[in-house]
This record gives structure tokens, C-alpha cells and sequence, in this order.
């Protein structure tokens, strides 16, 4: 079958860093995609990987192994608005998205 | 300026009743999509349309129907509502009709509709 997995939740300090990590098993891969979701709101676009390494995008960067099935969404500077939850998704051999079921992450003062 | 709207945004009725949920994209993008978000915040693709093809994810019940009457618009229609089906209902819409693997197959969510059923 197919699985993602992350945390279920992580908590960190403001002006710290994180790491959130997600692992992946799906039937063939055609892409990653990090989301953010706030309480109550739609989920919003926050980086896509294709090719392994390291993407940095402002504060935020995503890294991606394909051979390990593994990826990580850094967080930088941490704010207060980064209390969230972060969605993991997997794009299969059928373009088809498979989504993992998010890491809250809280961060305290 | 909103690129993904829907209506309503809360929605509460009774058991057994049939209710409607109206998706709009303004971006110009090819492909919509229907998704349910349970109390469990897990993510569950229920159909994704664009003009020629219609994908139904198998799980879905056929109470739930999508209607499309054009490029811009992805109605869900809901048949004799179940207490299960009480959740949130995000619409989401990409820019291609056929999947590249690029970012183009970034999809962009509206803010979604709470569906209870008493």
C-alpha cells in the first residue's frame, strides 16, 4: 500500500529552528509537496521537490532523498505564525497526490 | 481577488437530507478537485475533474456526485446525508489538465466548508 508518515505534533521555541521530517512509500514518485495549514483555514502551497537536494525558499527550505524515500521541511527563525500544521504530499506513478496526515507544530515564546 | 471560493462556508442540517456545495476558481487552471477533512485532519481525495476526465476516488460513496457546468465551476452534491459525513470539505484546483510532475501540478485550496450533520 501507500504511506506517508510524519509526526503526529513537535513543539519549538520562537527564533529556533525545526525540522519536520517525512517518510514515504507510494507506487512510483512524481514529486513532493509541503503544505501549511492553519487552524481552521485551507491548506497553502509551501515548496515542491522533484530532484534530491535541498530547497530554500526564504525561511523555509525542503530537502528530498528519493533513494531514502525521505524528506524534511526546515524552519528557520521561527515565529508565532508558524504554529501550524504541515502536510507531506507524494505525487505517484498516476500523478495521483498522496498525502500524509500533517505534523501540528507549536511554538511557544 | 480570490482565487478559490466556496460557499457555504458552514453548513448544518439533518440526517437524510441533500445538500449542495459550490466551488468557483478564477485562476484558469484545467483541473478541480474535491477533498474531505475528517476530525483526524487527514486529508482524503474524494474526486478530481477537469473537462475530459472524471476521477472518482472508489471509496467515495455514490451519494456524493460532482457537477461541473464549466471550466471554472465543481458543484459537490450530497444525497441522503449520513452523521458520518460531517467534516470539512475543501475544493482545490491545478493548472493542468494532465499531470506534469512540475509545479504546475501545484494545487490551490479553498477555505473550505464545515459540513455538520445532526
Amino acid at each position: 500500500g501507500q504511506n506517508i508518515d510524519q509526526p503526529t505534533e513537535m513543539t519549538a521555541t520562537e527564533g529556533a529552528i525545526v525540522q519536520i521530517n517525512c517518510t514515504y512509500q507510494t507506487s512510483g514518485f512524481n514529486g513532493l509537496f509541503w503544505y501549511q495549514q492553519h487552524a481552521g483555514e485551507a491548506p497553502t502551497f509551501l515548496s515542491y521537490n522533484v530532484l534530491d537536494g535541498l530547497e530554500e525558499k526564504g525561511r523555509f527550505s525542503s530537502f528530498l532523498s528519493r533513494s531514502k524515500g525521505y524528506s524534511y521541511l526546515l524552519l528557520k527563525e521561527l515565529q508565532m505564525k508558524d504554529s501550524a500544521s504541515y502536510l507531506c504530499a507524494v505525487q505517484d506513478s498516476n500523478y495521483q497526490l498522496i498525502w500524509g496526515a500533517g505534523t501540528k507544530l507549536i511554538i511557544k515564546p | 481577488d480570490t482565487a478559490v471560493s466556496q460557499t457555504p462556508k458552514y453548513l448544518v442540517t439533518q440526517m437524510g437530507n441533500d445538500k449542495s456545495i459550490k466551488c468557483e476558481q478564477n485562476l484558469g487552471h484545467d483541473t478541480m478537485y474535491w477533498y474531505k477533512q475528517d476530525s483526524k485532519k487527514f486529508l482524503k481525495i474524494m474526486f478530481s475533474y477537469n473537462n475530459k476526465e472524471l476521477i472518482i476516488n472508489e471509496t467515495v460513496p455514490n451519494r456524493f456526485s460532482p457537477k461541473s457546468p464549466d471550466k471554472a465551476h465543481l458543484n459537490l452534491h450530497i444525497n441522503s446525508l449520513e452523521l458520518g459525513d460531517s467534516a470539512v470539505y475543501f475544493c482545490a484546483s491545478s493548472q493542468e489538465s494532465v499531470a506534469s510532475g512540475s509545479t504546475t501540478d501545484t494545487q490551490y485550496f479553498g477555505p473550505g466548508t464545515r459540513l455538520t450533520v445532526l
